[in-house]
């Protein structure tokens, strides 16, 4: 079966501080690779998405960037954070059928 | 692009009652309707999804209509538990696309 990790589970980080948080997808080839984030009660925002090494596509102008260095690899990073990056990310992953699962999520605080 | 809007924003039910939230979609060539059920500081997960040929689907205490001519959706939950307290989602799917646009959430409370 498949299974998908994110870490770390919490992070909080000073404002102008680097970010990088992975995302791993394990029993499956060639996924289809997803970032949300979740403002404290909101909805999912899309960031990116990915289905492919190397082939990211943004949704919104923002202070973050994705990189799929292998398969079954997600990260998002950013070099300079801002207060308005805190929130909730998920890494999501789909495959041949429309189905999308989701990860436990990191709870990203900018200080 | 797509737009997805999702009602109510907040739901009270009694134990033991039925609970309906209610989604619209914009984009006609949406085809995929998943919802997903979050808790409280965990990810979404997928609870029960239909496709665009299909009007209605049941898994024991919840169900999913679609209308594609009003081109709305919902979720009905029957004999309600404390346990289905939650925040759930609806989303539609283009299926032209790798992208899955979501409604912004139902909170949903039953009472004991």
């Amino acid at each position: 079966s498949q299974t998908i990790h994110q870490w770390p589970a919490t992070l909080v980080q000073p404002v102008g501080s680097p970010l990088s948080l992975e995302c791993t997808v394990e029993g499956t080839s060639n996924p289809n690779l997803y970032w949300y984030r979740q403002a404290a009660g909101r909805g999912l925002q899309l960031l990116f998405y990915s289905v492919g090494i190397g082939q990211i596509s943004s949704e919104v102008p923002q202070n973050l960037s994705a990189s799929r260095p292998q398969d079954r690899q997600f990260i998002l990073s950013s070099k300079k954070l801002l207060l308005s990056d805190s929130g909730f990310y998920l890494c999501a992953w789909s495959f041949e059928t429309y189905e999308q699962y989701f990860g436990p999520g990191t709870r990203l605080t900018v200080t | 692009g797509e737009n997805v809007e999702q009602h109510p924003s907040t739901l009270s039910v009694q134990e033991g009652d039925s609970a309906v939230i209610k989604c619209t979609y914009s984009d006609s060539a949406s085809n995929y309707f998943p919802w997903y059920k979050q808790e409280l500081g965990k990810g979404p997960q997928l609870i029960i999804d239909i496709r665009s040929n299909v009007g209605e689907k049941k898994d024991q205490r919840i169900a999913v209509t679609l209308n594609k001519t009003a081109k709305h959706f919902s979720l009905h939950i029957t004999e309600t538990q404390p346990e289905d307290s939650a925040v759930y989602f609806c989303a539609a799917r283009d299926g032209g696309y790798q992208k899955v646009t979501f409604g912004t959430g139902t909170k949903l409370q039953v009472i004991p």
